[in-house]
């Protein structure tokens, strides 16, 4: 089974901010990753497939990089809205999502 | 693209729940299907994803509900249906239907889930 490890778990941040969210996977996954926004009480959002590639409708301020077994989430300028919590998945074999990160007001 | 899920309710251990979801918006047959639940306060969880009619409807499970959850799909009604056996108080989430994008291993389109409980 891949395993996936996000971090960190919890983050600080202020409006304005940019922040980054790393996923690792146990074993390579090219680039076979996706993102995933949720916000408390409501379901997941796609924001990221194939490790780059930006979901139609998805803020410029989001983007994704990294193959193989690492891959980052970056938020260029944290925005009021971006609050919530961030999921990686892998899709090479099955799914697994990473623990997830709680992007928190600082 | 519509999905809603329903069926959820209160179970005692051991006991059995069958969910549906009801899909609209998009070509059904088309598309693999896809249950993640989330336990409370816990992180998203891959259930089950079930192939597209073109591809005969194969299912996959994870691990951990592996020969106690079956999963079907009606292409004619545009439904999907999660059969829950032998369920556990672990087994105690948001059960969420989901849909793939076309000709991928990820999903695209979420509904707002329905809670499952188990407890005596």
């Amino acid at each position: 089974d891949i395993q996936m490890t996000q971090s960190p778990s919890t983050l600080s941040a202020s409006v304005g901010d940019r922040v980054t969210i790393t996923c690792r996977a146990s074993q390579s996954l090219n680039t076979w990753l996706a993102w995933y926004q949720q916000k408390p009480g409501k379901a997941p959002k796609l924001l990221v497939f194939e490790a780059s590639t930006l979901e139609t409708g998805v803020p410029s301020r989001f983007s994704g990089s990294g193959s193989g077994t690492e891959f980052t989430l970056t938020i260029s300028s944290l925005q009021p809205d971006d609050f919530a919590t961030y999921y990686c998945q892998q899709y090479k074999s099955y799914r697994t999502f990473g623990q997830g990160t709680k992007v928190e007001i600082k | 693209v519509q999905l809603v899920e329903s069926g959820g309710g209160l179970v005692q251990p051991g006991g059995s729940l069958r969910l549906s979801c009801a899909a609209s918006g998009f070509m059904f047959w088309d598309y693999d299907m896809t249950w993640v639940r989330q336990a409370p306060g816990r992180g998203l969880e891959w259930v089950s994803t079930i192939t597209n009619g073109n591809t005969g409807g194969t299912a996959f499970f994870a691990d951990s509900v592996k020969g106690r959850f079956s999963v079907s799909r009606d292409n004619s009604e545009n439904t999907l249906d999660l059969q829950m056996d032998s369920l556990r108080v672990e087994d105690t989430a948001i059960y969420y239907c989901a849909k793939d994008r076309k000709g991928a291993h990820y999903t695209s389109d979420w509904g707002q889930g329905t809670p499952v409980t188990v407890s005596s």
